[in-house]
């Protein structure tokens, strides 16, 4: 069974920085892409980021929007796709959702989420 | 970069057909995918590729494509399909998303 697990989301000032964490299991970790995908409180969904899999070079890509503040890594012995956010704005508040993203996508699994609170 | 557009509101009583439209300005070489929202939940996938069916999402969720314009077609509509539906463009030639659509909140009477 595919399971996705976030971790990291926090009360946090502007300016600070956080790490989200996702822990995959389940499936062949490195052969699948990972992305994450936030969503503000009563917004829709906003796309953040992607990392492809090992055969795909673990390329990444951002949505416009999120590139300069926003890092995603991944750690496929320990079955771990991160996501760096610097910076942090009250606009990045939201709950932040880990997915699955085979190669030609779409995003087949999903996770429950980690919320960041950007306040003051 | 692509503008997606969704009806923000779609009304369907038990039983009937409830249609969703996602509209693109420029559709060639894209797939489009569809999510579910429950409140307080996580999204599902419902429908892949324009039209394909996960595996557990029942018959009566269908997708096409037509044009500019993806539908979502949820048939014989139960209570239990209240939700948000996201559209989600991916760019077949790059093997990138190219973001989702605003939603539309499905009410069943």
């Amino acid at each position: 069974e595919v399971q996705l697990v976030e971790s990291g989301g926090a009360l946090v000032q502007p300016g600070r920085s956080l790490r989200l964490s996702c822990r995959a299991s389940g499936f062949s970790f490195e052969e699948y892409g990972m992305s994450w995908v936030r969503q503000a409180p009563g917004k829709g969904l906003e796309w953040v980021s992607l990392i492809r899999g090992k055969a795909n070079g673990r390329t990444t890509d951002y949505a416009a929007s999120m590139r300069g503040r926003f890092t995603i890594s991944r750690d496929d012995s320990k079955s771990i796709v991160y996501l760096q956010i610097i910076g942090l704005k009250t606009d990045d508040t939201g709950v932040y959702y880990c997915t699955r993203a085979p190669i030609w996508g779409p995003f087949d699994y999903w996770g429950q989420g980690t919320l960041v609170t950007v306040s003051s | 970069s692509y503008v997606l557009t969704q009806p923000p509101s779609v009304s369907v009583a038990p039983g009937q057909t409830a249609r969703i439209t996602c509209g693109v300005n420029n559709i060639e070489g894209k797939s489009v995918h569809w999510y579910q929202q429950k409140p307080g939940q996580a999204p599902v996938l419902v429908v892949f590729d324009d039209r394909d069916r996960p595996s557990g999402i029942p018959e009566r969720f269908s997708g096409s494509s037509s044009g500019n314009t993806a539908t979502l077609t949820i048939g014989r509509v139960e209570a239990g399909d209240e939700a948000d539906y996201y559209c989600q463009l991916w760019d077949n030639n790059d093997d990138h998303p190219d973001g989702f659509g605003p939603g539309t909140t499905v009410t069943v009477l």
